[in-house]
Parts: structure tokens; sequence; C-alpha cells
């Protein structure tokens, strides 16, 4: 299988305070990871790519220093909201890209996704 | 540039009936597609893929999609909607020399009874 998961699974903080969600490959090695926000009743919006042993990649109009990412090893990465505000309030979910270039993998399956099953943060 | 465009962002049929949800698709070479189901408050669950094999692709839960070149459309099919079907779906699309994938807006399909 391809198992990912996120937690916590849901998280209440006091504005200003910083949280940190985790991201795991369970049951593989995933040199690329996802991080991606999800208002209510909207699709996901690519927030950053997280690439092991490297600086995370971030989209435009996401702020590096707001959120941090940290990919430490091939099934860790790490988002960390810092000084939270009510406006970050949302549905964070985070995806694992299984497989390797030249890894032996087979090329239809380094371009598939596994989900996390997400992380509900509510800032007060 | 890639780009997705999931037509209705509601789809009400009834148990039994057929399911229709469309996705079309923009891509400056051979696309991977994907659809997606999400329910409440969970993250995204991989219904089926296409990547360049059969153009006709069945997914888990009875679902198909059938990759139309022509017409740059990957509609979701299902034969007979049932009330667990009810749930958001997305039409995904992504390239294998890129590392992003793009997601449609999303149909929320409900199912009366």
């Amino acid at each position: 299988g391809a198992v990912v998961s996120q937690h916590p699974s849901r998280v209440i903080c006091k504005s200003g305070t910083s949280v940190k969600i985790e991201c795991r490959s369970l049951d593989f090695q995933a040199t690329t990871m996802f991080w991606y926000r999800q208002f209510p009743k909207k699709s996901l919006m690519l927030m950053a790519t997280s690439n092991e042993g490297s600086k995370a990649t971030y989209e435009q109009g996401v702020e590096k220093d707001k959120f941090l990412i940290n990919h430490a090893s091939l099934t860790l990465s790490t988002l960390t909201v810092t000084s939270a505000h009510p406006e970050d309030s949302s549905f964070y979910i985070c995806s694992a890209r299984k497989g390797l270039a030249g890894s032996g993998y087979p090329q239809r399956a380094y371009n598939e996704q596994f989900f996390g099953p997400g992380t509900r943060l509510t800032v007060l | 540039a890639q780009s997705v465009t999931q037509l209705g962002s509601h789809v009400s049929v009834s148990e039994g009936a057929l399911v229709l949800l469309r996705c079309n698709y923009s891509s400056s070479v051979p696309p991977y597609l994907f659809w997606y189901v999400q329910y409440p408050n969970q993250g995204l669950q991989l219904l089926l893929k296409y990547t360049s094999a059969a153009t006709l692709v069945k997914g888990i839960n009875g679902f198909e999609a059938e990759f139309k070149k022509s017409e740059t459309s990957f509609h979701l099919t299902k034969p007979s909607a049932h009330m667990s079907d009810a749930a958001e779906y997305f039409c995904a699309v992504s390239t294998t020399g890129g590392f992003k994938t793009i997601f449609g807006a999303g149909t929320r399909l409900f199912v009366k009874a």
C-alpha cells in the first residue's frame, strides 16, 4: 500500500501561536511531498513543494516565512504555521509522491500522489 | 500551462440513476489525469487515473472515465448511483515531467433517495 498520515487531525490554537503539522509516508519513501490548503467548499490550492534535504518551493502568493516547511527525511515533512491568525484557519492536506526517477519504480507510479487525511486548523 | 475545468459545481441524481461528472483539461503535453473523491473533513481518495494506456479507465466503486483527446475531456461516470457516492469529486491533471498536480474546482454530488 501507500499510506500517508497527518498529525494532528485537528488543532485549535490561540492567535499568535505557532502550530506544527506533520506529514508521514508510512510504507514508502517520498523525496517529494506537497502541501495544500483547502478553504471551505473550495478546491485544493498548492502551497508548496517539499523536497527532502533541500528548501521547499513555494507557490506565488504563499508567505514562506509564515508557512515553514521542513522535509528532513524521506518519510517526514512538517508544515509550521507561525504566528497563526484566524485567517489561517483552514484544512491543510499533504501528499507524497511515490518513487524516484531511475529508482526502478514504473514511470506511471512516479507521478502518482498519495494524500494524507488532512488537518483542520482553527485559530481563535 | 495546464488547467482543469469541471462543469457544474453541484450535480444531483436519484439513487440508481446514471452519474456523469464532467471534466475538461488543457495541457501542452500528454497529460496524466486523475479523479479523486473527498468525503467531509477527510483527505482525497484516488478513484482512477489515466496514464496514457487504455483510454477507458475503470476505477474503484464502479466508477469509470474515458479519455477523449479530441474533446480534451475526461468525464467520470457510474451507471447506478448509490447513496454512499454523495461526496465532492475533483478532477486533476499532471504531467510526467512536472511535479505539480492541478485540481479542478470540484463537483459536489448529491444522491437523492
